[in-house]
């Protein structure tokens, strides 16, 4: 079965400091990976998306990055963190399209503080 | 591009009685419908969806909901709710349109507070 995970469950940085969220997917190939964030208060915001190695799309622009170096691999980096960047960062991937897996399957999430 | 209305923010129930968590999205054309929850500080959990066949989908903990087409909302349904369905619900929409097939469109989330 497939499975997603995602590290740390909690972060506490400085503002200016670096960032670095990682997201693995096991039992599957070829995943359609997300990153959304939310904010205090707030719904769920679409950050990037990538539908293979390489390949990144960018909902909104922002201070943060992604990139997908392998297969089941998604890391979300800030170079310099700002406190607006605070929020909960969800990791997620897609099922297959005309299949019974359709719909998105969730990590459990880091919760991230700038300070 | 789709958009998707939870009109209630918080629903404050007894525990027990029923519940209709409402969802609402805006385009006619056709659609897979979600549902999730989200209890404190974790991931979303998938409830239920809608993909093809029958307008009424049972999903777990005894929760279902009701696709209709003509008013574009698949409200969510509990019959009788325990303490333990406090938590955040959100509804999602996505396009079958191929070009659209890789954006899940969510509400603004409905927080259910189910009270003893």
């Amino acid at each position: 079965s497939q499975t997603i995970h995602q590290w740390p469950a909690t972060l506490v940085q400085p503002v200016g400091s670096p960032l670095s969220l990682e997201c693995t997917v096991e039992g599957t190939s070829n995943p359609n990976l997300y990153w959304y964030r939310q904010a205090a208060g707030r719904g769920l915001q679409l950050l990037f998306y990538s539908v293979g190695i390489g390949q990144i799309s960018s909902e909104v622009p922002q201070n943060l990055s992604a990139s997908r170096p392998q297969d089941r691999q998604f890391i979300l980096s800030s170079k310099k963190l700002l406190l607006s960047d605070s929020g909960f960062y969800l990791c997620a991937w897609r099922g297959k399209t005309g299949t019974p897996n359709y719909g998105y399957t969730f990590g459990s999430g880091t919760r991230l503080t700038v300070v | 591009a789709q958009s998707v209305t939870q009109l209630d923010s918080q629903v404050p129930v007894f525990e027990e009685a029923p519940v209709e968590l409402r969802c609402n999205y805006s385009s006619s054309v056709s659609v897979y419908l979600f549902w999730y929850v989200q209890y404190p500080n974790q991931g979303l959990q998938l409830l239920l969806k809608y993909l093809s066949g029958s307008t009424l989908v049972k999903g777990i903990n005894g929760f279902e909901a009701e696709f209709n087409k003509s008013q574009t909302s698949f409200h969510l349904r509990k019959p009788s709710v325990h303490i333990s369905d406090t938590a955040e619900y959100f509804c999602a929409v996505s396009d079958v349109l191929k070009r659209n097939f890789n954006k899940f469109y969510f509400g603004s989330g409905t927080k259910l507070n189910v009270k003893p």
